[in-house]
């Protein structure tokens, strides 16, 4: 069974552009949760969804936005970009929220310039 | 608000050595669970070992146990007769069942398995 796949691996941005990610999870799996991680502020959550619809969302500004498919792929995209928004964003997959197993996908490392 | 609190930054162990990293935690609420993921230098976050807050048994995931001191507020991963593979950053978590169903991430330690 193939893991969590997250494309693309590596993006290089510059500030003001914007920027979609995506995650296709685990087959079966229908929850898919997104985490940002920096040096500075660690792993941070950034929202979940099921079944399409956004269930969850950290405190992150607007800019940073989601949405999931009904094949339960999910993209996040994160407009007017910022230097602070060089991350490593890591997707992650359940079967349905609320089971004790995320499976996590290799991340998207994020440089902004 | 939950919070992980991982106090070791950096541990160094020979090889075939045990191991134990440090993990507390601050919740009030009753049910969650805590959860340990080791992340390599190459990003990918790998479940290691699970525990509920209800669970009266360590739970233990072949060389992986969970030492839970429920009173304490604790939750350590030992690692036992560690191997070179072993390093790797190493990361705490909690999850509560009520509200938002995220994970709260502690700040890591980072593992060095030395020969």
């Amino acid at each position: 069974k193939a893991g969590v796949t997250q494309t693309p691996r590596y993006l290089i941005k510059t500030r003001g552009q914007q920027v979609t990610l995506s995650c296709s999870p685990i087959s079966g799996h229908r929850s898919v949760s997104w985490y940002q991680q920096t040096p500075g502020q660690g792993l941070q959550f950034l929202f979940e969804y099921f079944s399409e619809t956004q269930r969850n969302k950290g405190n992150f500004p607007g800019r940073f936005s989601g949405r999931q498919f009904s094949n339960s792929r999910s993209e996040m995209n994160v407009s007017t970009l910022e230097l602070g928004d060089s991350a490593l964003y890591l997707c992650a997959s359940s079967l349905e929220p609320g089971n004790n197993e995320q499976f996590f996908g290799p991340g998207t490392r994020l440089t902004v310039l | 608000a939950q919070k992980i609190t991982q106090t070791q930054p950096g541990m160094f162990v020979q090889e075939k050595e045990a191991v134990t990293l440090d993990c507390t935690y601050d919740t009030s609420d009753q049910s969650y669970g805590l959860f340990w993921y080791k992340q390599p230098s190459s990003g990918e976050m790998i479940f290691l070992i699970y525990q509920g807050s209800y669970d009266e048994q360590n739970a233990t995931e072949g060389r992986y146990s969970l030492n839970f001191q429920k009173a304490r507020k604790s939750a350590n991963l030992v690692i036992s007769a560690s191997q070179l593979g072993d390093s790797a950053m190493y990361f705490c978590a909690m999850r509560t069942f009520q509200g938002a169903q995220k994970l709260v991430f502690g700040q890591g330690t980072r593992l060095t398995i030395n020969p």
